[in-house]
């Protein structure tokens, strides 16, 4: 069974650092893992979309990277601001349940004025 | 552009009343979609899927069931809620193939009392 964990649970940051958040998944055989935002009360909103066959994606000022054969993840988000203040998630799509997102618990991050 | 649709908002129901959850997707064709539940302190749940009219995919047990009767239209039901149903709700949509992104709409915040 697939199971997503993401370290730290929060983080709170001075505005203007780079900053770094992780996930790590169980079963390697991923068909890709996502990065979503999610601000309170409010949807999910989809930042990067890594395949299994790729090592990294980018978007402005983030940064996804992906290691498919240790099971980790990291989101990079660099010169942060205010407004990066929220949830982040991130999820993998397994090759078996392919249609099925396994979620982690998601790092709410806060960068401090 | 591609836009879901998610009502009501917020809905604070009884215990033992019926429930009815609507989401809609524009822009798109023939879409994958997704039911799922973020309840407090806890990830996100997949609840259902489908893949076409008529065809839904349960991955929890529970009193909740869904339908599709048009291609862009999926439905949340219950018959009797429990106070367990509480919940934020949210549907997501991905085109028809293996490991497509998933797109999030904006949630109905479900109290049941």
């Amino acid at each position: 069974k697939q199971e997503v964990t993401q370290i730290p649970a929060a983080l709170s940051v001075p505005e203007g650092e780079n900053l770094v958040l992780n996930c790590s998944f169980t079963d390697s055989a991923i068909y890709n893992l996502q990065w979503f935002r999610q601000d309170p009360g409010k949807g999910l909103t989809s930042l990067l979309l890594i395949q299994s066959s790729q090592r990294e994606q980018t978007s402005g000022r983030l940064n996804a990277s992906l290691d498919k054969s240790s099971g980790r993840s990291t989101l990079y988000i660099a010169a942060s601001q205010p407004g990066d203040s929220a949830t982040y998630l991130c999820a993998v799509r397994g090759i078996q349940g392919a249609q099925k997102l396994v979620f982690g618990q998601g790092t709410r991050l806060t960068i401090n004025p | 552009s591609q836009t879901i649709h998610q009502w009501p908002a917020t809905l604070v129901q009884p215990v033992g009343s019926p429930l009815s959850l609507e989401c809609t997707v524009e822009g798109t064709s023939n879409p994958n979609l997704y039911w799922y539940r973020q309840a407090a302190g806890r990830g996100l749940q997949l609840l259902f899927y489908s893949v076409g009219i008529g065809q839904i995919s349960s991955e929890v047990p529970q009193n909740l069931s869904a339908s599709r009767p048009q291609d862009r239209q999926f439905i949340l039901s219950s018959k009797k809620l429990l106070l367990s149903d509480s919940g934020f709700y949210l549907c997501a949509w991905s085109v028809r193939l293996a490991g497509g992104e998933q797109f999030f709409g904006p949630g109905t915040r479900l109290t049941v009392l």
